[in-house]
């Protein structure tokens, strides 16, 4: 079993959805779960980061974390085409970089 | 990009050479990172460094080398040695400790023919 787990899509969706992204994962000690974006053939960029459970919104995205079921999901509000991209999760016991562990990522399309 | 430079975008190799990807940033982060990503899978890291003159291997550091002589650069070397070496390769900053804020640079995709 992966670490961390993603449905790879891709995942198609008409302009104005909402979107579900999510991951599982099997470290119940990891505490720092992040959201990246990455276009295609570009660097990933940080979308959102929370820590422990919870839920944290920002505009149209929303981050939610349930430690106990080691789920964590992406919610994407009024989606747009610019939201077309490759989703990943990633997590870590400690806020330091090398322990970050990352999921293979969800490939989103918004259709216009 | 992050802040961090990568180049060649697009690099091409023969079997057997060894081949440096620059990565360079210029925001005086201590830390910096590289990781590889493949099709299907999450991001690998290969090294990190958390100053300068001093770096650690990651997951998969077999068949790769860096150096760190300067805080803003951390370039990678491929060498002979990887088994599977074509694949996009991304270089990372943040602050450190107690940062959790990784920011990447726009990649090399490497191909070895």
């Amino acid at each position: 079993q992966k670490e961390v787990e993603q449905d790879p899509g891709p995942l198609s969706v008409p302009e104005g959805a909402i979107v579900s992204l999510n991951c599982t994962y099997s470290n119940s000690a990891f505490q720092y779960f992040m959201w990246y974006r990455q276009y295609s053939r570009k660097g990933p960029e940080l979308l959102m980061y929370t820590y422990s459970s919870g839920n944290k919104e920002d505009g149209r995205f929303t981050a939610q974390v349930d430690k106990s079921s080691k789920y964590i999901s992406l919610f994407i509000r009024d989606s747009q085409p610019s939201d077309s991209a490759t989703y990943l999760c990633a997590m870590s016991e400690v806020n330091y970089g090398q322990n970050f562990v990352f999921g293979p990522g969800t490939r989103l399309s918004v259709l216009p | 990009d992050g802040g961090i430079t990568q180049s060649p975008k697009y690099l091409f190799r023969k079997e057997g050479q060894n081949v440096t990807l620059s990565c360079e940033q210029n925001l005086n982060h201590d830390a910096m990172y590289w990781y590889r990503q493949d099709p299907g899978q999450g991001l690998r890291l290969i090294y990190y460094s958390q100053i300068v003159n001093d770096f650690q291997k990651g997951d998969i550091a077999e068949g790769y080398s860096v150096s760190r002589e300067k805080k803003e650069s951390f370039p990678l070397t491929v060498t002979s040695a990887q088994k599977n070496p074509t694949a996009f390769y991304l270089c990372a900053r943040d602050r450190g400790a107690e940062s959790y804020e990784q920011y990447f640079g726009p990649g090399t995709r490497l191909t070895v023919t």
